[in-house]
């Protein structure tokens, strides 16, 4: 079974500062995405961004990219030029890579991010 | 607009009686999941369905069931048998196969036991 670790309950960032958020994880599969949702106060899942494992490159959206070192099994997350929007709930998923049937996210317990003036 | 609508948004029910929580997606997606979110354990599968009149147990599927009777709707019956029904509860459904990759959440049904 898989699982994610994310060992910061809570972070505060000053506004138009940079942010990392960490998250390891723990699997015996070679193939398989890696996820940071984001769930603002109103609830709703909002996908951040995704790395898939084959890939050596770090994946990026706009301020947000990851460093992902698939040795190590981390896949942190940074935020850059922070935004009073981006406070949130962040969590960190895992999914193994299935053929035909549904995929199972594995979530982690998240990290709440706060941003301020 | 395509998405994911889930009724109620708030629900309360007396200890001892069943509730459902209605899931709808036209995304024509064919895979969809129940997740159940407290406070700081994140999300946990309940259960999937990949295919109409198909679904499995997730981790916590006790004291749950669920139906699959049409690709657009996956509801979900929180019966007297879960010993700590109040949570809050979020629906996702994605694409099948290798494409699966992102799954898309609906905005979620807080039940209240009380």
């Amino acid at each position: 079974a898989q699982t994610v670790t994310q060992s910061q309950p809570e972070m505060s960032v000053q506004e138009a500062e940079t942010v990392t958020l960490s998250c390891t994880y723990d699997t015996s599969e070679s193939n398989y995405y890696l996820f940071w949702y984001k769930q603002p106060p109103s609830r709703q899942m909002i996908l951040v961004i995704r790395q898939e494992a084959y890939k050596q490159q770090n994946a990026t959206e706009n301020r947000f990219s990851v460093n992902f070192q698939k040795a190590a099994k981390s896949f942190s997350l940074k935020i850059s030029d922070s935004q009073l929007g981006d406070t949130a709930m962040y969590f960190c998923a895992f999914m193994k890579l299935h053929t035909g049937t549904a995929s199972k996210l594995t979530f982690g317990t998240g990290t709440r991010l706060q941003v301020t003036l | 607009d395509g998405g994911i609508t889930q009724s109620p948004k708030y629900l309360f029910r007396k200890e001892g009686q069943n509730v459902t929580l209605s899931c709808e997606q036209n995304l024509n997606h064919d895979a969809m999941y129940w997740y159940r979110q407290d406070p700081g354990q994140g999300l946990r599968l309940i259960y999937y369905s990949q295919i109409v009149n198909d679904f499995q147990k997730g981790d916590i599927a006790e004291g749950y069931s669920v139906s699959r009777e049409k690709k657009e709707s996956f509801p979900l019956t929180v019966t007297s048998a879960q010993k700590n029904p109040t949570a809050f509860y979020l629906c996702a459904s994605s694409t099948a196969g290798l494409a699966s990759n992102e799954q898309f959440f609906g905005p979620g049904t807080r039940l209240t036991v009380l």
